[in-house]
């Protein structure tokens, strides 16, 4: 069974505030590290896939970074805001035959809520 | 239109009937998968199919059965349903040439009584 950590569990923050999560994963076999965002009575929706130690990503506000040598991903979120409040996911794919095994294991998430 | 499709949306029923969910997708993509969703537990794989002759069991498969009828449609079955299966059930599709990334239907949730 894979493991796939996520800190912390939940957190609050101001509007305005910028905060950041952890997703810890194995470091060996390593394909792919996904990040979700899931809202309320909505389901995930994919943010970032990265696949590169050292990769980063940025969408908006928004980015993330990878070491998959170490086996972490931080998701950062610059200048929170009420509409940021949600569930975030992250994904591991292992390596299988050169490609993706073609299955994910999700952490648990981090719940995400900005006060306004 | 969305893209990957569940039906029914939400569903309560009794101890020892049996359930099936439907899913189907119009994104193309050869795989698919079943997960349902438990408060503190996050997403786990119930089942998952690569293509319509490939069926594989996830993590929590004990009490649940799949059919791939078509590319598009991959259907979850409780055949005694039992009051532990009260869940949010997910449905997704993945793309192979993005890691897997996976598209989720809206859920169906489920409470069994």
């Amino acid at each position: 069974i894979l493991n796939v950590e996520q800190s912390p569990q939940s957190l609050h923050v101001q509007e305005g505030d910028s905060t950041n999560f952890t997703c810890s994963f194995p470091s060996s076999n390593f394909y792919a590290l996904h990040w979700y965002r899931w809202e309320t009575a909505k389901s995930p929706e994919a943010l970032f896939v990265m696949t590169l130690n050292g990769d980063e990503k940025k969408k908006g506000r928004i980015s993330a970074t990878l070491n998959t040598k170490e086996g972490y991903s931080y998701l950062y979120i610059k200048g929170s805001q009420p509409e940021d409040s949600a569930t975030y996911l992250c994904a591991f794919t292992p390596l299988a035959g050169g490609t993706s095994y073609g299955k994910l294991t999700f952490g648990q998430g981090t719940i995400l809520t900005v006060h306004p | 239109d969305a893209d990957v499709t569940q039906t029914p949306r939400n569903r309560i029923t009794k101890t020892g009937k049996r359930i099936m969910l439907e899913c189907s997708q119009t994104k193309g993509h050869d795989r698919m998968y079943w997960y349902r969703q438990d408060p503190g537990l996050g997403l786990r794989l119930i089942y998952y199919s690569f293509d319509v002759k490939d069926i594989n069991k996830g993590e929590i498969s004990d009490g649940y059965s799949v059919s791939r009828q078509a590319q598009a449609k991959f259907s979850l079955s409780l055949e005694s349903a039992i009051p532990n299966q009260t869940a949010l059930y997910f449905c997704a599709t993945s793309d192979r040439t993005s890691a897997d990334t996976q598209y989720f239907g809206p859920g169906t949730r489920l409470t069994v009584l």
